[in-house]
């Protein structure tokens, strides 16, 4: 069956720190792959994109890993901040990519950035 | 940069009426809109796909009957949970794909509508 897997439910680091989150997935083979930033009560921001043939890409104090071969996304936040406390989820096109291919998203993990 | 609106924000209704929530793309077309549902602390969960102009396409186990989609133009589409019932409150999000763009492009998502059915 497919699933993404977010590795951590949850994860405390103290600030300054590099945040690390995993993201596993089976039975898909996605063109791209994206990361969302989502708030207690919100819905979610698009942060990064990255593609198949991508290796790493970075925004600001953003970066992330794409590992076809793993199956597996890495993403990064240096120079972690309270304000970086939030939910981060995972997300990849279920299908082909086409216009009508939904998102299908991770679980999440919980980011508290601890001053 | 793009943005989708839902309305209501937030609305509590009583069991066995029905309740409609708007999703709008303001400053870009979409020709395909995402419904969501999330229950607290669980992921994001996909309802069905709606097209401009054709039916929806609803997830397994979504019953299409009780979540009425229509997406009647290319910037509007209206998701209307009929007889709800106490389950179904949740936040429900929906997402919206910029039309002509790029595939793989950025879908945007509204700031969600939370449902109590009470």
């Amino acid at each position: 069956s497919q699933k993404i897997e977010q590795n951590s439910e949850a994860l405390n680091i103290q600030e300054g720190k590099t945040a690390t989150l995993t993201c596993n997935y089976t039975n898909y083979s996605p063109a791209y792959l994206q990361w969302y930033r989502q708030d207690p009560g919100r819905g979610p921001v698009f942060l990064l994109l990255i593609r198949e043939n991508e290796k790493e890409k970075r925004k600001e104090r953003l970066k992330v890993t794409f590992d076809t071969t793993l199956k597996q996304s890495l993403f990064h936040i240096t120079a972690s901040q309270p304000a970086d406390s939030a939910t981060y989820l995972c997300a990849l096109a279920r299908g082909w990519n086409s216009g009508n291919t939904p998102l299908v998203f991770g679980k999440g993990t919980r980011l508290s950035v601890i001053a | 940069g793009a943005v989708v609106s839902q309305h209501p924000s937030w609305v509590i209704c009583k069991s066995g009426t029905s309740v409609k929530i708007e999703c709008r793309s303001l400053d870009f077309q979409a020709t395909t809109m995402f419904w969501y549902r999330q229950f607290p602390k669980q992921s994001l969960m996909l309802m069905a796909t709606s097209n401009e102009g054709s039916k929806a396409t609803y997830e397994q186990g979504v019953e299409k009957d009780k979540f009425l989609i229509n997406h009647a133009s290319l910037t509007l589409s209206t998701l209307t949970v009929t007889s709800a019932h106490p389950e179904d409150s949740s936040f429900y999000i929906c997402s919206a794909r910029p039309t002509g763009g790029e595939t793989g492009n950025t879908i945007y998502f509204g700031e969600g509508s939370w449902l109590t059915v009470v």
